[in-house]
């Protein structure tokens, strides 16, 4: 069955430690995987699209990676604006935008 | 910056009370979705529209919940005699289609509190 899990459920960082966060994904004919941001009480903001295995964007402070079994967003020297929940979906196969997301990463940066 | 629109933010109902939410996309996007998204979990998915057509519907969408989008602009989702077990955050989002890899833009949500 296509699964998507995220680790750790929760990060707490001082300012400017770095990190990563982990999307593992099991998916029939891998097309594309997506990285949101949401604060409470909004909706996903989109981040990045990762099509294939290698693959690397970036923004800002962040840096999204690919490998064929997981994919990792990278918080360079994080600040206290960089605190949300990081979400990770893949589309399941051949149906349309029906994403399935991981539980989430919470992450929450201190001053 | 004209996003997805979705009205109420916030609906308190108690049991049994019929509500409706609306979902306006953005504007020449030709597929909306409906997701669901409880405390600490991941959204979920619940229905999706191409134009006006509603494509595909989730097991979740039981049939108290119905989803419409005529003339393929905004859409609307209705709840029917509301069970605690509703409450949530109902996301809305719209892309312009063209195959799975189409990134999604989610609107803010309605949290609905059941009581």
């Amino acid at each position: 069955e296509d699964q998507v899990t995220q680790s750790p459920e929760a990060l707490r960082l001082q300012e400017g430690e770095s990190s990563s966060l982990n999307c593992s994904y099991t998916v029939s004919g891998l097309r594309g995987l997506f990285w949101y941001r949401q604060d409470p009480g909004k909706g996903p903001e989109f981040l990045f699209t990762l099509y294939s295995a290698g693959e690397e964007k970036e923004k800002e402070r962040l840096k999204a990676t690919l490998t064929k079994k997981e994919s990792f967003l990278h918080i360079t020297a994080p600040k206290p604006e960089d605190s949300a929940t990081y979400l990770c979906a893949v589309p399941r196969y051949n149906q349309g935008g029906k994403l399935i997301f991981g539980q989430g990463t919470e992450l929450s940066v201190k001053p | 910056d004209t996003g997805v629109s979705q009205d109420p933010r916030h609906k308190i109902t108690k049991r049994g009370q019929n509500v409706t939410f609306r979902c306006d996309p953005i504007s020449e996007h030709n597929r909306l979705y409906w997701y669901r998204q409880t405390l600490g979990q991941g959204p979920e998915f619940l229905t999706y529209f191409q134009n006006e057509a509603q494509l595909e519907k989730s097991r979740l969408l039981s049939d108290r919940f119905s989803a419409e989008r005529p003339k393929g602009s905004f859409s609307t989702l209705e709840i029917q005699r509301t069970e605690q077990g509703d409450s949530a955050m109902y996301l809305c989002a719209s892309s312009p289609g063209g195959g799975s890899n189409s990134p999604l833009h989610f609107g803010n949500g309605t949290r609905l509190t059941v009581t």
